[in-house]
């Protein structure tokens, strides 16, 4: 059962344009929200990430929105480019003990020039 | 990669002989996981370590088992390898509660 629900599976985005990557989980415990960037042939490598006491964070052209009463929270990457296009995914865990990652099943970005 | 390496990083096998896939960091970070990718399942957690031969079963775990003797090294046995477990494995490390940084990853193929 996946604790993590992302959406879309696939964005094909303009330069320029704004990417929009959702994600949304069920277990109240969670209170952390990594984003992880992916490149093909490469692992995984952290993005940005949220703790449920801020609405929104922001680094560079990349900010997480978060909404914790609807359990959700989103990607949103600005004035996406070429170098943009990578696979995405959002993360959740509780923060105690080894600090489990449950992770979405992640979204396809492709930057069109 | 944070000083992460795997190896190997491609490996074919046939069902039903042993393989062992090596993490090893130096960073001396106290926690190691062991996670695999598959399309349409994102990255689920295998087995995971808070130190040396402290070591704790993640949400995949059936048929795999795992040993840390040393900080370092974070080994990941598949007892007797089957064509589901036909993945990519990736090992990461955290020196706390919080980022876990990823290694490139090993491409194994069961036959």
């Amino acid at each position: 059962q996946q604790q993590v629900k992302q959406s879309p599976q696939s964005l094909i985005v303009q330069k320029g344009g704004i990417s929009i990557i959702n994600c949304a989980y069920e277990n109240t415990a969670f209170d952390y929200f990594p984003w992880y960037q992916q490149f093909p042939g490469k692992g995984p490598a952290l993005l940005i990430a949220i703790r449920p006491d801020v609405s929104e964070k922001k680094e560079g052209r990349f900010t997480i929105s978060f909404n914790k009463s609807a359990k959700q929270f989103s990607l949103h990457i600005m004035d996406s480019q070429p170098g943009d296009s990578a696979t995405y995914f959002c993360a959740a865990s509780s923060g105690t003990g080894a600090n489990n990652l449950f992770f979405g099943t992640g979204t396809r970005l492709t930057v069109i020039p | 990669d944070a000083g992460i390496t795997q190896s190997p990083r491609h490996k074919v096998t046939e069902t039903g002989t042993p393989v062992t896939l090596r993490c090893h960091q130096t960073e001396n970070h106290r926690y190691m996981y062991w996670y695999r990718q598959d399309p349409g399942h994102g990255l689920r957690l295998i087995h995971y370590s808070y130190g040396v031969k402290d070591t704790d079963k993640g949400e995949v775990s059936d048929g795999y088992s795992v040993s840390r003797s040393k900080t370092e090294d974070f080994l990941l046995t598949l007892e007797s390898a089957t064509s589901s477990q036909t993945s990519v494995y990736f090992c990461a490390i955290a020196a706390s509660q919080e980022t876990q940084y990823f290694g490139p990853g090993t491409r194994l193929l069961v036959l």
